[in-house]
C-alpha cells in the first residue's frame, strides 16, 4: 500500500509551459517531502525538498507548494525545457524514528516537447 | 565527485539461481540501501543498513537477503530468483543523521531479468 500517492502518471508538455506534479499522503508524522528526479538509464537525484514548516520552496525553475492542512505537495516546473524530460518521484519521511525510511510516489514521466 | 557504483547493470538469470548484486560507495557514508524500482509502484525499500553488519528490513524484504562485510560495499542476495523479481534495482548511501539534512544519492541501477 502506497503512502504517497502521486499524480498524473505521465504528462507531457510544451517546451516554455508549466509541469505540474500532485502528491498526496495520509500519515500525518511525514514531515520532509523530497522530489527525485530520474533520467532514462540513470539513478534518481535529489531535486528539491520541503519541511512543512514552509509553504513554498523555490529553486530556480522549479518550486515545491506545501499544504499542510489538506496533506498535499507538489512540484511545479516552470519554463519547462526539453531537458527536463524525465520521471520525477515525490517522497516523504518521518523523523527522528524512521530517519532512513523514504516513502515514494509511483512516479511521473514527464516529457517536454521542443 | 560522489559515487555509488553498482557493478552489474544488466543480468538475466534462471529461476531458482542465487542472484549477487554488489554496491560499492566511495563517500565513507554510514547508511545504504536496497530500493526495487517497478514501473507504477515507485521505489520500495528491500533493507538498509547503518552500518557493518547491520541490517534492518524495509518494506519488501521476502524473498532478499543482504550482507554488509565492509562499510563501502553493501550486497543484495536472492537466494532463489523469481520471476516476480524481475525488475530495476537501485542502491543507495548517505550520511548518519537525519534524512533531511543529508542527500541520498543513488547508482545508477541494476537490471535484473528472471526467466
Amino acid at each position: 500500500q502506497q503512502q504517497v500517492k502521486q499524480s498524473p502518471q505521465s504528462l507531457i508538455v510544451q517546451k516554455g509551459g508549466i509541469s505540474i506534479i500532485n502528491c498526496a499522503y495520509e500519515n500525518t508524522a511525514f514531515d520532509y517531502f523530497p522530489w527525485y528526479q530520474q533520467f532514462p538509464g540513470k539513478g534518481p537525484a535529489l531535486l528539491i525538498a520541503i519541511r512543512p514548516d514552509v509553504s513554498e520552496k523555490k529553486e530556480g525553475r522549479f518550486t515545491i507548494s506545501f499544504n499542510k492542512s489538506a496533506k498535499q505537495f507538489s512540484l511545479h516546473i516552470m519554463d519547462s525545457q526539453p531537458g527536463d524530460s524525465a520521471t520525477y518521484f515525490c517522497a516523504a519521511s518521518m523523523a527522528p524514528t524512521n530517519d532512513y525510511k523514504l516513502s515514494f510516489g509511483a512516479g511521473t514521466t514527464v516529457t517536454v516537447r521542443a | 565527485d560522489v559515487k555509488v557504483t553498482q557493478s552489474s547493470r544488466y543480468l538475466v538469470k534462471r529461476t531458482g539461481e542465487k542472484v549477487f548484486l554488489e554496491c560499492v560507495q566511495d563517500m565513507d557514508h554510514e547508511n545504504m540501501f536496497w530500493y526495487r524500482q517497478d514501473p507504477g509502484l515507485g521505489l520500495r525499500l528491500i533493507y538498509f543498513s547503518y552500518d557493518v553488519k547491520m541490517k534492518e528490513k524495509g518494506d519488501i524484504p521476502e524473498g532478499y537477503s543482504v550482507s554488509r562485510e565492509k562499510k563501502e560495499r553493501f550486497s543484495l542476495i536472492l537466494e532463489s530468483a523469481s520471476t516476480n523479481q524481475t525488475s530495476m534495482y537501485l542502491c543507495a548511501s548517505t550520511q548518519r543523521g537525519t534524512i533531511s539534512g543529508n542527500t541520498i544519492y543513488f547508482g545508477e541501477g541494476s537490471w535484473l531479468t528472471v526467466v
